[in-house]
């Protein structure tokens, strides 16, 4: 199985930062990886598919990079809606595991 | 809309089973491959079980293979997870989810609280 690896485990930042989150593959898997924001008590989000592929209606300060083992998610200006848990997941082959999660939070 | 109804959660001793179900409206339901993902409490999340579009495949997590089977019923545009032999761990929101690259459809989730 592909493990994910996701860090930092929690973040807290100010309003207007830049926030980056990294991703790392345990093996190749090109650019098949997805970003979804969880917000408490609510389903996952996909905001980014294939990597760096903005999904339509997610506001453009977030974005995705990276191919092959290594990935980031970055939002450009950090705002309080941000709020919310952020998870990686790979989808090239089954299982399709996820990474273990960044709590996002606001100073 | 486009949307994923689950329901069929609920409390359950260990050893019970369980069916959960999950209705798709808005959407051509046999096009889709369908997932099962779920999250225990304060936790992140785990993918469960998938099926193929026509139902014909599937795969299951090592934690609950042998245990959990996914199925869909086409007719009613329901995608279900049967759960048997449940341990105090399979403790969780479970969330199903259609997937196109991504999973880009989930739904609200339903509780299953394994407890004796």
């Amino acid at each position: 199985d592909i493990q994910m690896t996701q860090s930092p485990s929690s973040l807290s930042a100010s309003v207007g930062d830049r926030v980056t989150i990294t991703c790392q593959a345990s093996h190749d898997i090109s650019n098949y990886l997805n970003w979804y924001q969880q917000k408490p008590g609510k389903a996952p989000k996909l905001l980014i598919s294939d990597a760096s592929n903005l999904e339509t209606g997610v506001p453009s300060r977030f974005s995705g990079s990276g191919s092959g083992t290594d990935f980031a998610f970055t939002i450009s200006s950090l705002q309080p809606e941000d709020v919310a848990t952020y998870y990686c997941q790979h989808y090239d082959n089954l299982p399709y595991t996820f990474g273990q999660g960044t709590k996002l939070q606001i100073k | 809309q486009v949307q994923l109804v689950e329901s069929g959660g609920g409390v359950v001793q260990p050893g019970k089973s369980l069916r959960l179900s999950c209705e798709a409206s808005g959407f051509t339901f046999s096009t889709y491959p369908m997932h099962w993902v779920r999250q225990a409490p304060s936790k992140g999340l785990e993918w469960v079980a998938v099926t193929s579009y026509g139902g014909t495949y599937k795969q299951h997590a090592d934690s609950v293979k042998g245990r959990f089977t996914i199925s869909r019923d086409r007719s009613r545009n329901t995608l279900y997870l049967q759960m048997n032999s449940l341990r105090v761990e399979d403790t969780a929101v479970y969330y199903c989810a259609r997937q196109t690259k991504a999973f880009d459809i989930w739904g609200q989730g339903t509780m299953v609280t394994v407890s004796s």
